[in-house]
């Protein structure tokens, strides 16, 4: 079963507003990540939070992480067309190698 | 750094016929390993992952099969295709510390006819 889920499943923006996703997951991590994927492709690795950290920044990204409600957020900041993709969360638990994906939000950036 | 690839990139298999999906890894020892499936539209079920040589856990139980003979080699199987099976499957490593990113290979889309 998937431990992590996105909300929302879509998300329509215009060129240079930001957009805001999130992600909930049901037992405790290690780690989460957020990943993005163009239409057909593998994955790319976005930014990993710790369990221990509550924010960080890459470039427009920024993610929050709150363990106590289970949750993540990616916002990406003056979004460009080129940010249209699929974006996933991911989690690792302590003592398991597993590594979850949720069901990911769509992002369509709008010229 | 690490690299992934993944072969092949497409793949029309009618149903009945076996299966063999390669993923190796370079740059890295010792990876945990892992094959994916991401149906149209979906997310990523996981369905098999190794922590090392000859370790194989499976997530869903179904008609295909993993094997890591290699250190940074992990095979996706299956005997008898089904309409089913068809999809988007990806491999991906992680270093053994866990405390990183996970590299993805292209994938393979696979069809079963």
């Amino acid at each position: 079963s998937q431990q992590g889920e996105e909300d929302p499943q879509a998300l329509s923006i215009q060129e240079g507003e930001n957009a805001t996703m999130n992600c909930s997951y049901k037992t405790s991590i290690n780690n989460l990540q957020w990943y993005r994927q163009n239409s057909g492709r593998g994955l790319v690795h976005l930014i990993l939070i710790r369990s221990n950290e509550r924010e960080k920044h890459s470039g427009r990204l920024r993610v929050t992480l709150d363990t106590s409600k289970k949750s993540s957020s990616l916002l990406i900041t003056a979004s460009r067309a080129a940010d249209t993709a699929s974006y996933f969360c991911a989690t690792d638990a302590p003592n398991d190698y597993k590594l979850s994906f949720g069901a990911g939000t769509t992002v369509t950036v709008r010229a | 750094s690490q690299t992934i690839h993944q072969w092949p990139a497409t793949l029309v298999q009618p149903v009945g016929s076996p299966l063999s999906l390669e993923c190796t890894v370079e740059g890295t020892s010792n990876p945990n390993l892992y094959w994916y499936r991401q149906a149209a539209g979906r997310g990523l079920q996981l369905l098999f992952y190794s922590v090392g040589i000859g370790q194989i856990s499976s997530e869903v139980p179904q008609n295909l099969s993993a094997s890591r003979p290699q250190d940074r080699q992990f095979i996706l199987s299956s005997k008898k295709l089904l309409l089913s099976d068809s999809g988007f499957y990806l491999c991906a490593c992680l270093p053994a510390e866990m405390n990183t990113e996970a590299f993805f290979g292209q994938g393979t889309r696979l069809t079963v006819v």
